[in-house]
């Protein structure tokens, strides 16, 4: 079974700066996919970027890039020039060959002005 | 851009009775899917359906849930005797097929409330 750990529960960053959120899963297979959701306080899902395993680059995605260790099975999500809109839950997902998604259990980002 | 449209947004009910959540999946997915989120909690994966049956469902749907493509358009998520510990906040997602490839796609979500 998949399993995908968020161990920090909530973090706090100025903004202009730099943030990491950190990310582990567990898995035996060799093919999946991972991702990074953000939930406002509207509750509704956005992606916020997508990596898949076989790729050895880094995604990017304007302010946001991901630190993939596939051998650490370590997952990390980078928001650059963090803005106030940047503050919601964000959550870590692995997808693998069934197809449904395994989140973490989120972590809490406040962007302080 | 497409869109998973959810309704209700919000619904209120008495423990005991039935809800029904309605989806519309976006116009060109194959594969279906509930997701259940307990305020505070993580998100956790329900059901996934796919050529009108269910391909893989959780510990948590139980016989109290059902899913249904009764037209082929709107995908509905039942719940027979609503308790108390359903109150949560309910996602249908929808993909174009079920490679991890391709980006599921979240509506906004019903927000549950049993009292």
């Amino acid at each position: 079974a998949q399993t995908v750990t968020q161990s920090q529960p909530e973090m706090s960053v100025q903004e202009a700066e730099t943030v990491t959120l950190s990310c582990t899963y567990d898995t035996s297979e060799s093919n999946y996919y991972l991702f990074w959701y953000k939930q406002p306080p509207s509750r509704q899902m956005i992606l916020v970027i997508r990596q898949e395993a076989y790729k050895q680059q880094n995604a990017t995605e304007n302010r946001f890039s991901v630190n993939f260790q596939k051998a650490a099975k370590s997952f990390s999500l980078k928001i650059s020039d963090s803005q106030l809109g940047d503050t919601a839950m964000y959550f870590c997902a692995f997808t693998g060959a069934n197809s449904k998604l395994t989140f973490g259990k989120g972590i809490t980002l406040s962007v302080r002005p | 851009e497409p869109e998973v449209t959810q309704t209700p947004s919000h619904q209120v009910t008495q423990m005991g009775q039935e809800v029904i959540l309605r989806c519309v999946p976006i116009s060109n997915h194959l594969y279906f899917y509930w997701y259940r989120q307990i305020l505070g909690q993580k998100v956790e994966f329900l059901v996934s359906f796919y050529n009108n049956e269910i391909s893989e469902k959780s510990e948590i749907f139980d016989d109290q849930f059902s899913v249904e493509r009764p037209d082929g358009s709107n995908f509905t998520l039942k719940i027979r005797s609503t308790k108390l510990e359903d109150s949560a906040m309910y996602f249908c997602a929808s993909r174009m097929d079920s490679s991890g490839a391709n980006v599921l796609t979240f509506g906004a979500g019903s927000r549950l409330t049993v009292l």
